[in-house]
């Protein structure tokens, strides 16, 4: 099935600061999520995104389908951006159910 | 809110013993989907249903076992509870066909 690679597995920001979080795939995918878990365990769909790139409020998400990879952009992030950002793509062998990454953790420090 | 209704919240029990997770897809979806995540294995797709009928099978244990109702709701039964079954449990569901998941809160299993 479908590997999904995510980077950097930590971030620490400042309050304020910009960030890229970084999603690899291994297969050509017609579909693709990512989720921020709160730290109350809640997973938050941020994006549906296959390709292109599509912004809502300080995040923008960026899909290169051709290239296999996604990008999250945090900009002035804020304490409650703290959590682990999830990006997930289907996998044709489990009824193209979503495989997920590892995440990434990322924690804003006032 | 995603829509997606899970209970219980929390759900605390001893090795050996059977629990029943529900979920309530969100209105007009007709897929569900379980996942499994633990501290050592990450998000883990478990089973699909599709307007009442088993879809996909990922990491689904064989003590393990789910269905969906007529009225779509669904169960996930886990039995011989162990320890490391310990985990939160979510339920997603999904229009067709972008098949975009929306999750729930999840039900956090203890099982000691």
């Amino acid at each position: 099935g479908i590997q999904v690679e995510q980077s950097p597995p930590d971030l620490i920001l400042q309050e304020g600061a910009n960030s890229t979080l970084r999603c690899n795939f291994s297969d050509s995918v017609n579909n693709l999520q990512w989720f921020h878990q709160n730290p109350w365990g809640q997973l938050i769909n941020l994006f549906y995104i296959p390709s292109g790139t599509k912004q809502n409020g300080r995040l923008s998400a960026t899909t290169v389908a051709t290239e296999r990879y996604s990008l999250l952009y945090i900009s002035s992030s804020q304490t409650t951006d703290s959590g682990v950002y999830f990006c997930a793509a289907p996998n044709s062998n489990s009824g193209y159910a979503l495989n997920f990454g590892k995440g990434t953790s990322l924690l804003v420090t006032p | 809110d995603s829509g997606v209704t899970q209970t219980p919240k929390h759900l605390i029990t001893a090795t050996g013993q059977r629990v029943t997770l529900r979920c309530s897809p969100r209105s007009g979806d007709l897929s569900v989907y379980w996942y499994q995540q633990s501290l050592d294995q990450g998000l883990q797709f478990l089973i699909q249903y599709y307007n009442g009928e088993e879809r996909a099978k990922g990491n689904i244990l064989e003590r393990f076992s789910a269905q969906q109702f007529p009225d779509l709701h669904s169960e996930l039964n886990l039995s011989s509870l162990e320890l490391g079954d310990s985990a939160l449990y979510f339920c997603a569901s999904s229009p067709e066909p972008t098949r975009e998941l929306f999750f729930g809160e999840g039900s956090r299993l203890t099982v000691l």
